[in-house]
């Protein structure tokens, strides 16, 4: 069965790190790949999409790598900050006509000052 | 300002009794999709629209309706609310990226 698997620990880095959280899948072929951040309570908020073509993608402090042979993408925050604290939240899409997307369970972050 | 709304954000109801959650987004987006978000289980698909008067299953779509009778707005629809659909409720309108609604937390006793 399809699979997405993000890391279900909570991860705690210090500011000012670089914060790397992690988003497998099996059994699928995605057309693209987002990432959004959930605060508690709130709607999820988009940051980046990558499609299956790009490696690489980067936004502000933000960047994401996708690699379609080891079904994995990389999600990373530099130069981390306490209002980065949230949980963020893995997404695929397979079809781009019904651009239905299928969510990992998240990664809570925890940047401490 | 863009943005999807929905209505209501706080809801206690009963088993049985039927209620509407509204969402409405001011994007023109065509794309409109409902999740239910529970502990352990992420997000999940209810149901999605491609566009108006066309709507199609999600991952988990019993037990709701929906209906899209104008661009801007996708009500769901729980005929007979039962215990199990106590949830967090999310509509998202959507080109590739999803917007989403600020939520609607559903508790049925």
């Amino acid at each position: 069965s399809q699979k997405i698997e993000q890391n279900s620990e909570a991860l705690n880095i210090q500011e000012g790190k670089t914060a790397t959280l992690t988003c497998n899948y099996t059994n699928y072929s995605p057309a693209y790949l987002q990432w959004y951040r959930q605060d508690p309570g709130r709607g999820p908020v988009f940051l980046l999409l990558i499609r299956e073509n790009e490696k690489e993608k980067r936004k502000e402090r933000l960047k994401v790598t996708f690699d379609t042979t080891l079904k994995q993408s990389l999600f990373h925050i530099t130069a981390s900050q306490p209002a980065d604290s949230a949980t963020y939240l893995c997404a695929l899409s397979v079809d781009t006509g019904r651009r239905a997307l299928t969510f990992g369970s998240g990664t809570r972050l925890q940047v401490q000052p | 300002e863009a943005q999807v709304t929905q209505n209501p954000r706080y809801l206690i109801t009963v088993t049985g009794k039927k209620l509407t959650v509204t969402c409405s987004q001011n994007m023109n987006h065509e794309y409109m999709s409902w999740y239910r978000q529970d502990p352990g289980l992420g997000l999940r698909q209810i149901y999605y629209s491609m566009n108006v008067e066309v709507t199609d299953k999600g991952d988990v779509p019993e037990g709701y309706k929906v209906s899209r009778k104008e661009k801007r707005n996708f009500p769901l629809i729980l005929e007979s609310p039962s215990p199990n659909q106590t949830s967090l409720y999310f509509c998202a309108s959507s080109v590739y990226e999803q917007y989403f609604g600020p939520g609607t937390r559903l508790t049925v006793t």
